[in-house]
């Protein structure tokens, strides 16, 4: 995956807005994506997954698309939260449930 | 959701020696694996703990290196071997279904520090 270091994209929202975080995923063939939550101090948290097989999946306040034709994958997240306050990696699954980790991206919610 | 548990949470080691980390999973589960997220990173997985068999290393990581057993359908260990201030990293475990793509969850890391 992309190694990012110290140096996380960073998506900065206002408490009650909503966020749109985005990861564009290598392999044309992979066929299952999850999105995680990882707070600080702990491992990652499942929120969403999609198959290949369908463009869009709502879960509670959660939306995630799917653009397999760019490899594009976004989560959305309404009325962010400053429980919200996480670094958020997208996962593609390709062989035998092995996953690919994106690079990540911090979400900053302001009050 | 399975529950997984990891022993130790933390450690600091000083080069040269090893630390062994347990996964506990509190029901049967067909697939385990180990992550390895170095600091300010994403997540790389250093192999699949097969049951039974020797493990599955992805390209990178050696057995002689990241020696891992799993006796059962429960429980798994990752040794890091002969560690280097490189190998600071937290290490995480976790289990998911096949085939079905059952989503996979994590263990809470083990947090290694050496010195």
């Amino acid at each position: 995956g992309e190694s990012v270091g110290l140096h996380l994209p960073t998506l900065s929202v206002q408490e009650g807005d909503n966020s749109i975080i985005n990861c564009a995923y290598s392999n044309s063939a992979s066929d299952y994506f999850i999105w995680y939550k990882q707070e600080s101090g702990k491992g990652p948290q499942f929120i969403i997954d999609i198959r290949s097989n369908m463009d869009k999946r709502q879960g509670q306040r959660v939306t995630v698309l799917l653009n397999k034709t760019v490899k594009h994958l976004s989560l959305q997240i309404a009325a962010t939260q400053p429980g919200d306050s996480a670094v958020y990696f997208c996962a593609e699954n390709n062989a035998g449930n092995k996953l690919t980790f994106g690079g990540g991206t911090r979400v900053l919610v302001k009050p | 959701s399975a529950v997984i548990s990891q022993k130790p949470s933390r450690d600091i080691c000083q080069r040269g020696t090893s630390l062994t980390i347990q996964c506990q999973v509190d029901s049967q589960v067909t697939m385990m694996f180990w992550y390895r997220q170095q600091p300010g990173q994403s997540l790389t997985l250093i192999a699949t703990a097969n049951q039974g068999s020797e493990a599955t290393y992805e390209s990178g990581f050696v057995i002689d290196k990241f020696p891992i057993s799993r006796p059962n359908l429960t429980f798994s260990t990752l040794t890091v071997s002969n560690m280097s201030p490189e190998d600071s990293s937290i290490y995480l475990c976790s289990v998911g279904g096949y085939p079905a793509y059952n989503e996979q969850f994590f263990g809470p890391g083990t947090r290694l520090t050496v010195l």
